[in-house]
């Protein structure tokens, strides 16, 4: 079985202050890694993704994520924050092999002042 | 591509109703996933579909929530009768199965049990 914790629920942060959200999973098997992000009253937007390869890897808005195997982690990061990246980000894990489904976390969300 | 579409945006309905929510996938993709997202949970998966074939519904809640999938490009998610705890946003999303791009989701259904 696989899990993911969000060890924040909320983040507030000032404008172009620097911001870590993070992730720590769970599973028996290989998994994808994902970051995504809602925006109020919308739909989860994909951010960035953790196939293979590099550990980090970027959005091309600013944020990037590292995937560190033997911490079973992938933070979230931006050196400098925005107003407009105020939303709620959830970190998933996507098991290898296993039918495509995602799990998710419970989600981080930041909140951006200015 | 108009992405994944979901109708209604909202639904209010009284407890005991039939509720049944719809989704349009994205053209060519051949999984689709229906999610619940509330506070107390977050984000739940409910049920997946490869190539309109139901895989994994083991998130049903109870024998009252069903999902169907009739063909590549609609599905429906019914809730018969309806209770207050059901009141949640639901959401579908749609990806390629042999593909590790992540999923599209659609805008969300916010349905409301009184």
């Amino acid at each position: 079985a696989q899990s993911v914790t969000q060890l924040d629920s909320q983040v507030p942060v000032f404008e172009e202050a620097p911001v870590e959200l993070r992730c720590n999973y769970s599973s028996s098997v290989s998994v994808y890694l994902f970051w995504y992000v809602q925006y109020p009253n919308q739909g989860l937007q994909l951010l960035l993704k953790y196939l293979s390869g590099s550990t980090l890897v970027e959005s091309i808005n600013g944020f990037e994520a590292e995937f560190n195997k033997s911490q079973t982690s992938f933070h979230l990061r931006k050196p400098s924050v925005h107003i407009s990246d105020t939303a709620e980000y959830f970190c998933a894990v996507r098991p290898h092999n296993q039918g495509g489904k995602l799990i998710f976390g419970q989600g981080t969300e930041l909140s951006v002042k200015p | 591509d108009a992405g994944v579409i979901q109708s209604p945006r909202h639904e209010v309905t009284e407890m005991g109703q039939e509720v049944t929510l719809r989704c349009k996938p994205i053209s060519g993709h051949n999984s689709l996933f229906w999610y619940r997202q509330t506070m107390m949970r977050g984000l739940e998966l409910l049920i997946y579909f490869n190539n309109n074939v139901p895989i994994d519904d083991s998130g049903m809640p109870e024998d009252r929530f069903s999902a169907k999938m009739p063909n590549a490009s609609f599905s429906t998610l019914k809730i018969q009768p309806s209770e207050p705890r059901d009141s949640a946003v639901y959401f579908c999303a749609s990806s390629y199965r042999d593909r590790v791009n992540g999923y599209t989701f659609g805008s969300g259904t916010r349905l409301t049990v009184v």
